[in-house]
Order: structure tokens, then C-alpha cells, then sequence
């Protein structure tokens, strides 16, 4: 069985660009979820969705975040315009229970200069 | 706001030592606790988990415990191995992960 896939696994912008993550959960994972960890500190929750449908977003940042899942299958997490305290590794996870353990990706690197 | 705190950043032990690795919260209503293992450029892993009706679980040389009454569980490694060196993080049920503790075991 296939994990969860990240895509890219880097990427390096400057300020004021746009990047675009891609996050493939497990198949069957109705749970899908995003993270950032900066500078080695906290993991930290951005959004989980449920299927298609945003159930939590508390944790996004601002509206330069935008995080869709169309058709409930990848995700795709945008920056725009993204600026320098934006770096840091985003992880996608993904669970078939809310609150059981999670599947996580390897990580997109972002690094905005 | 850190609901999940994990004070120490690292951590050294000894190849066959115990590893105890602690996490605190501040939340009384999280009933669920993760502890997941992170090795350098991958994504975390599921490594063991504790419910509040319990006070201890115990997976092979893992073994987590919870003090409900102190807000504070750990995460015993008994015998510790070199490949158990890794990040670990605590993480409450709501998807809150503390920062992380860096595990060194040597050799």
C-alpha cells in the first residue's frame, strides 16, 4: 500500500511568488491533514479536511494560505503571495479515524528568500 | 499558546539504557496522546498512543505513561538502541504536537 506523497519535496521561491504543495493521502483516507514545522519547532496544525470539506482550518495562518481537496482525494495547499516567515517544512497526513494515528508525508521543504 | 509542551530539546543515553522522554499539557479535556518518531527528511511515524482510561500502555520496548492528575505523560525506551536515535514528538488527539525531543542513543 502505497503512503502519503508529497510533492515537491523542495522548493525555493522568492518573496512575493506563489507556490502551490500537492499532498496524496493513503487511498481510503476520508482524513487528510496539514501541517508546518518551523526552525525545529512545533509541529503545527494548519487544516484537516474530511473528505472534501473543510472541518477544521483553524490553524492556517492568513488568507495568503489557501488549501483545497476537490473530489476528496489530494490536496493542494497554495501560497500567495508568500513571504519570508513562511518557510519551513509542510507535512500532509492522513487518517482513516479521526483522532487515530496518522500517516504522514515527507514533507514539502519551502524555503522563501 | 502551546497546549503541548516538551521541554527538553534532546536527549542523550547510553546504548541499552532507558530512554524517558516527557510531555506536558495543559488541557484537561484531551482524553488521546501519540507519541510519533521523526528520523531526518521524513515525515513522522506512529510509534504508541494512550487513552485517558488508562494510565499506562506498553508496545514491545515502548511504553507510554500518563499522570492525568499533573498533566504529564512519557515515553519509556527500555533497552535504548542506536536506531532509536530520531526526533520524538507528543501530540494531543486535536492534532496539537509538542516541539520535540531529540533522541541521541550511542553506541
Amino acid at each position: 500500500e502505497a503512503g502519503v506523497t508529497q510533492f515537491p519535496s523542495h522548493s525555493v521561491i522568492e518573496k512575493g511568488q506563489t507556490v502551490t504543495l500537492r499532498c496524496d493521502p493513503i487511498s481510503g483516507h476520508d482524513n487528510l491533514y496539514w501541517y508546518r514545522r518551523v526552525m525545529g519547532k512545533e509541529i503545527k496544525f494548519l487544516l484537516h479536511f474530511v473528505k472534501e470539506s473543510k472541518q477544521d482550518e483553524s490553524g492556517m495562518p492568513n488568507n495568503r494560505f489557501l488549501a483545497e481537496r476537490t473530489g476528496g482525494t489530494y490536496s493542494t495547499l497554495k501560497v500567495q503571495p508568500a513571504e519570508l516567515e513562511d518557510s519551513g517544512v509542510y507535512f500532509c497526513a492522513s487518517s482513516q479515524v479521526l483522532g487515530n494515528e496518522q500517516f504522514f508525508g515527507p514533507g514539502t521543504r519551502l524555503t522563501v528568500l | 499558546d502551546q497546549q503541548v509542551k516538551q521541554n527538553s530539546p534532546s536527549l542523550s543515553v547510553q546504548e541499552g539504557r532507558i530512554s524517558i522522554l516527557n510531555c506536558d499539557y495543559t488541557n484537561s479535556m484531551f482524553d488521546y496522546f501519540l507519541w510519533y518518531k521523526k528520523y531526518p527528511a521524513e515525515g513522522p511515524t506512529f510509534l504508541i498512543s494512550i487513552s485517558s482510561i488508562k494510565d499506562k500502555n506498553e508496545d514491545g520496548r515502548f511504553t507510554v505513561f500518563l499522570n492525568k492528575s499533573a498533566k504529564h505523560l512519557s515515553l519509556h525506551i527500555v533497552p535504548s538502541q542506536p536506531g532509536d536515535s530520531a526526533v520524538y514528538f507528543c501530540a494531543a488527539h486535536d492534532m496539537r504536537f509538542g516541539a520535540g525531543t531529540r533522541l541521541t542513543v550511542k553506541p
